[in-house]
């Protein structure tokens, strides 16, 4: 069995300031893990992924994630936020059987 | 190079009808995923195609039932709809089956059942 936690469904912040979106996971296999963004009225963009290797993972727009093992997450962060960031954020984790699931989502808010 | 295309992007519907909704993979892939996106929710899966057979299977019932033809395009066709169907229908294409692929989204389908 797998699931995902994403914590707060909406986070607000000013523009330049840092970006904390929160993701734990459970999984009983080595888990992959993704990021991705949507936007309004479309479909979702991936931003990143671990599957193995090294833990931090770069991805697009500046976002980064880091899976840390130990405490079952992947938040993603990114060190200033720009307007453009506002949309949905959903964290996914996919096991050995393969089904993807899905948080929640979180909603990024950017304040000028 | 066209990505993951969808269509209709919009449906209206009434309890009981059926509907098919269509998807076309981003070239070079031969892998579709369906997912359901309710309000305010993140996607759930459905069924994925490989192969034009299905390969995995959420929990859904077998009202949702889907086909993949041999250039990899893809339909997803849901019969005796009920107002919980009214939901964003997400097509995603990759290469391969092993769950660490890169999936491309289409924009969606929304459909409204009334």
């Amino acid at each position: 069995a797998q699931s995902v936690t994403q914590l707060g469904s909406h986070v607000s912040v000013s523009e330049g300031a840092l970006v904390l979106l929160r993701c734990n996971y459970s999984s009983s296999v080595p888990p992959y893990l993704f990021w991705y963004v949507q936007y309004p009225n479309q479909g979702l963009q991936l931003l990143l992924k671990y599957t193995t290797g090294a833990t931090l993972v770069k991805g697009i727009n500046g976002f980064e994630a880091e899976f840390k093992k130990s405490e079952t997450s992947f938040h993603l962060t990114k060190p200033s936020a720009h307007m453009s960031d506002a949309a949905e954020y959903f964290c996914a984790v996919s096991g050995g059987s393969y089904i993807p699931t899905f948080g929640r989502g979180t909603s990024l808010i950017v304040h000028p | 190079d066209a990505g993951v295309t969808q269509s209709p992007t919009h449906l209206i519907k009434t309890r009981g009808q059926q509907v098919t909704l269509r998807c076309s993979p981003k070239s070079g892939h031969d892998t579709v995923s369906w997912y359901q996106q309710a309000l305010g929710q993140g996607p759930q899966f459905i069924f994925q195609y490989y192969e034009e057979e299905e390969r995995q299977r959420g929990n859904f019932p077998d009202r949702f039932s889907g086909h993949q033809f041999p250039n990899y395009s893809s339909e997803l066709n849901v019969n005796a709809l009920l107002l919980g169907d009214s939901a964003l229908y997400l097509c995603a294409s990759s290469t391969g089956t092993s769950g660490g692929e890169t999936q491309y989204f289409g924009p969606g389908t929304r459909l409204l059942v009334l």
